[in-house]
């Protein structure tokens, strides 16, 4: 069975960092692009960022370059999401998603900017 | 960025009648590499991560009951459900994916009438 969970979310103050982790499980986890996705509660969806199979290509939203890194580590089927100067803004459920090819999604993480 | 713009931000229809959803892109996302349109179009329930129903604008996703069909080409798309189930309720989200950064539409919320 497939499985994608994340892990790593929870309340943070504004300039603070955090690292989201998302654990995957039921297939070639290195075949596949990755990216994560936000949710702000009750809103749309954003795209955040990608990372190819083998690590060598990443891109970003413009709202989170400069201060997201997103990493994996095949060895251990997991992706990284690295967030640091948080703003309140980017309070959202942060979902790991093996996004169109074989479309999955996690249940996603809160992560939650606040003083 | 690609502007995506649905319409409307909601809608009520009586089960079994027909529900469409638009979507406007910002500009063209019809790749001339393969002649295909980078769109497509999710579901999401509540309490529930979104689920991918149509790719390249019209094609259904293996297990998605055929009363979805996408539509459309260039800049306006179309989700039709041609006959309401009440599973059905939910908010729907068109995206592109034919450039960095891939963007979702507002959504666009369905219920029961």
């Amino acid at each position: 069975e497939e499985q994608l969970v994340e892990s790593g979310g929870g309340l943070v103050q504004p300039g603070g960092s955090l690292r989201l982790s998302c654990a995957a499980s039921g297939f070639t986890f290195s075949s596949y692009w990755m990216h994560w996705v936000r949710q702000v509660p009750g809103k749309g969806l954003m795209w955040v960022s990608r990372i190819k199979g083998d690590g060598s290509i990443t891109t970003y939203a413009d709202s989170v370059k400069g201060r997201f890194t997103i990493s994996r580590d095949n060895a251990k089927n997991t992706l990284y999401l690295q967030m640091s100067s948080l703003r309140a803004e980017d309070t959202a459920v942060y979902y790991c998603v093996r996004m169109l090819d074989r479309d999955f999604w996690g249940q996603g993480t809160l992560v939650t900017v606040s003083s | 960025d690609i502007v995506m713009t649905q319409s409307p931000d909601s809608l009520a229809v009586s089960l079994g009648e027909r529900a469409t959803i638009n979507c406007k892109s910002s500009q063209s996302v019809l790749s001339s590499s393969n002649n295909r349109n980078s769109l497509a179009w999710y579901q999401q329930k509540p309490g529930q991560p979104p689920k991918l129903l149509i790719t390249w604008a019209s094609t259904r996703e293996s297990g998605v009951p055929d009363r979805f069909s996408g539509s459309g080409s260039g800049t306006d798309f179309t989700l039709t459900i041609s006959s309401l189930q009440a599973e059905d309720v939910a908010v729907y989200y068109c995206t592109q994916y034919f450039n960095i950064p891939w963007t979702f539409g507002q959504g666009t919320k369905v219920e029961i009438k």
